[in-house]
């Protein structure tokens, strides 16, 4: 059983760029839920997607978009990207809405916006 | 969102006992308690969690108060490798019928040989 999988493991770009980050789910998992974690704080929630349909979204702004492929394989895209948005990006797969069900979690993509 | 409170920091002597608390006062009747925890440059990993009764399982078990609002993570023999960052979550529901976990800044953990 192949775990969670993230693309690419390091970035650096220049603020106004855009990037894209990707993410293979756990086989049979249908769900992604992304995450941010900026150096010395837990991960914050992005949004989540169940079955290509953004199911949930947290407070980050419509520059932060998403999208769920039918393998369920999933990309984070940052437009216009700002210092802040230095940090680990992380993606987490489960089987079905995680509510009882456990997120297992990807390595990260280290961005680093200069 | 509901929050939790940790220590920032705990130490611990390898093959003893360790017992991490949390505080969650708001939590609400149908929130479930996550823990998870991260080793340095992985991502977080599940470890276990629980609604209301006492939960075990092979990694630790979870003690959680009869008012819910304090819970404990209890490794039984702490080892070098459970060096890591705890996280004690609260589910928060989302649209769908789904729930985000909602991580604080969590408990560093130092194992001791």
């Amino acid at each position: 059983e192949t775990g969670v999988t993230q693309s690419p493991t390091h970035l650096i770009k220049t603020r106004g760029q855009q990037v894209t980050l990707r993410c293979s789910s756990q086989s049979g998992h249908n769900t992604v839920s992304w995450y941010q974690q900026a150096l010395g704080q837990g991960p914050q929630f992005i949004f989540q997607y169940y079955r290509e349909e953004e199911n949930g979204r947290g407070n980050f702004p419509p520059r932060f978009s998403g999208l769920q492929f039918p393998n369920y394989s999933s990309e984070l895209n940052v437009n216009a990207l700002e210092l802040d948005d230095s940090a680990l990006y992380l993606c987490a797969s489960s089987s079905g809405l995680p509510i009882y069900n456990e997120q297992f979690f990807g390595p990260g993509t280290r961005l680093t916006v200069l | 969102d509901a929050k939790t409170t940790q220590p920032n920091s705990m130490e611990s002597n390898e093959e003893e006992p360790v017992h991490l608390p949390c505080n969650h006062s708001t939590i609400s009747g149908t929130d479930y308690i996550h823990w998870y925890r991260q080793l340095p440059s992985q991502g977080p990993e599940y470890v276990i969690h629980g609604l209301t009764s006492n939960v075990n399982n092979r990694m630790a078990s979870l003690a959680i108060a009869e008012d819910r609002k304090s819970s404990t993570l209890i490794l039984h023999r702490a080892t070098l490798r459970d060096a890591a960052v705890y996280y004690c979550i609260l589910s928060n529901p989302i649209q769908g019928g789904s729930e985000k976990l909602v991580f604080g800044k969590g408990t560093k953990l130092t194992v001791n040989p």
